[in-house]
């Protein structure tokens, strides 16, 4: 199947930095990119949809200041963690799918805790 | 409402047992898709089958099956031969139609999820 890789695997930063995961589509052109939130032992909860060249659509109750997503090109889409706080440590995954594809292809998702 | 709902918070088989894991869905689209992921403790999340609603067969990959009743709206995954291998959450996941004026499909909605536990 199609790659999708995501940087960096894990982060550690002090709260109140900002932290920028970025999600890649290695051999194909990703149209849309998904931006999923998991806690331990829990679901994936989608936090925003991303088309390339236009803005983020969030679902309910995620902050766009805070979760900023820009999808600038059709193999990249970068989720910057403002201001983070230890209540955002969490395990962020991407995903990406083509014009033609049902499937959804996920990185490998990044560990992000904050001290 | 939940859309996909997975009832087995954890289940348990013996290797080399079949398991089935269910997984009911609710949407009043015609055109749906139903997905199974599997999850292992490193976190990636790994695709293991697919079932179109239009499709009228049940979809096979290998040792994973997906037992697909449309009108009980259920798609239950069934791993048959389990292997130790195996023990992993497993998310059953939903696509409804296409994004609204997009060309992409849409986005996923994800059950709560089964955690599998193979004993050798």
């Amino acid at each position: 199947g199609a790659v999708v890789s995501q940087h960096p695997s894990w982060v550690i930063c002090k709260s109140g930095t900002s932290v920028k995961i970025e999600c890649r589509s290695l051999d194909f052109q990703a149209t849309t990119m998904f931006w999923y939130r998991q806690f331990p032992k829990q679901s994936l909860m989608l936090m925003a949809t991303s088309n390339e060249g236009s803005k983020a659509t969030y679902e309910q109750g995620v902050e766009k200041d805070k979760f900023l997503i820009n999808h600038a090109s059709l193999t990249l889409s970068t989720l910057t963690v403002t201001s983070a706080h230890p209540e955002d440590s969490s395990f962020y995954i991407c995903s990406a799918s083509g014009r033609t594809s049902y499937e959804q292809y996920f990185g490998p998702g990044t560990r992000l805790t904050v001290t | 409402a939940q859309k996909i709902t997975q009832t087995q918070p954890g289940m348990f088989v013996q290797e080399k047992e079949a398991v089935t894991l269910d997984c009911t869905y609710d949407t009043s689209d015609q055109s749906y898709g139903l997905f199974w992921y599997k999850q292992p403790s490193s976190g990636e999340m790994i695709f293991l089958i697919y079932q179109g609603s239009y499709d009228e067969q049940n979809a096979t990959e290998g040792r994973y099956s997906l037992n697909f009743q449309k009108a009980r709206k259920s798609a239950n995954l069934v791993i048959s031969a389990s292997q130790l291998g195996d023990s992993a959450m497993y998310f059953c996941a939903m696509r409804e139609g296409k994004n609204a004026g997009g060309t992409s499909y849409g986005k996923l909605t994800f059950g709560q999820g089964t955690i599998l536990t193979v004993h050798p």
